[in-house]
């Protein structure tokens, strides 16, 4: 079955510290991966994507993202987090359904950044 | 560009009312829309795909009778809560795909309507 697991249920980082939320997926055919992020009582922003090229894909707010096909994960990273970085972030794979395209959310991991 | 609203933002109704939910894309044309429903600290839940000029298509579990999905042109889209009930409360999410782009079109996402059902 096509899924997406985000292991960690919130991680939590000192302001100023990397970060990383963790991705695994499971799908068949090339992945085409998501990182969305959203904020308390808002709707999802897109951070980034990867479908092809370089496995370090850059998004909003300075996050990247590492695809790594052997171990099939795409972890969410930042070099230095910020306290406005806390929030909920989903990790999604596209899918196909018949004749329509889909995304499968991972359950989501809420990031806190302690001042 | 690619701002997806929604209206209401926030409503509260009666048992047994149905309440019509709105999603638009305001800068671009959707050939699809999404909805999506999500629980209070759990990831999002697709309800059904939207098409233009066609039938919604309902994940498995999905009342289509309950969830109606209208997509009547290429910038809106309406869900309606028929006949509402306490365990219908909850938040939900549109999205929507761009008619023109890559084939690895991403879904911008409204701003969610709070439906709380007395």
């Amino acid at each position: 079955a096509q899924s997406v697991a985000q292991p960690e249920d919130q991680v939590n980082v000192a302001e100023g510290n990397p970060l990383t939320v963790k991705c695994t997926y499971s799908v068949s055919g090339n992945p085409y991966l998501f990182w969305y992020v959203q904020y308390p009582n808002r709707g999802l922003q897109f951070l980034l994507k990867y479908i092809t090229g370089d496995n370090l894909v850059k998004g909003s707010y300075g996050f990247e993202a590492e695809f790594n096909k052997s171990q099939t994960s795409f972890h969410l990273k930042k070099p230095s987090a910020l306290v406005s970085d806390s929030a909920l972030y989903f990790c999604a794979v596209r899918v196909n359904a018949g004749n329509n395209r889909k995304l499968i959310w991972g359950l989501g991991t809420s990031l806190a950044v302690n001042p | 560009g690619a701002v997806v609203s929604q209206h209401p933002s926030r409503v509260i109704c009666k048992s047994g009312t149905s309440v019509k939910i709105e999603c638009r894309s305001l800068d671009f044309q959707a050939t699809t829309m999404f909805w999506y429903r999500q629980f209070p600290k759990q990831s999002l839940m697709l309800m059904a795909t939207s098409n233009e000029g066609s039938k919604a298509t309902y994940e498995q579990g999905v009342e289509k009778d309950k969830f109606l999905i209208n997509h009547a042109s290429l910038t809106l889209s309406t869900l309606t809560v028929t006949s509402a009930h306490p365990e219908d409360s909850s938040f939900y999410i549109c999205s929507a795909r761009r008619r023109s782009g890559g084939d690895y079109n991403e879904q911008f996402f409204g701003p969610g309507t709070r439906l709380t059902v007395l």
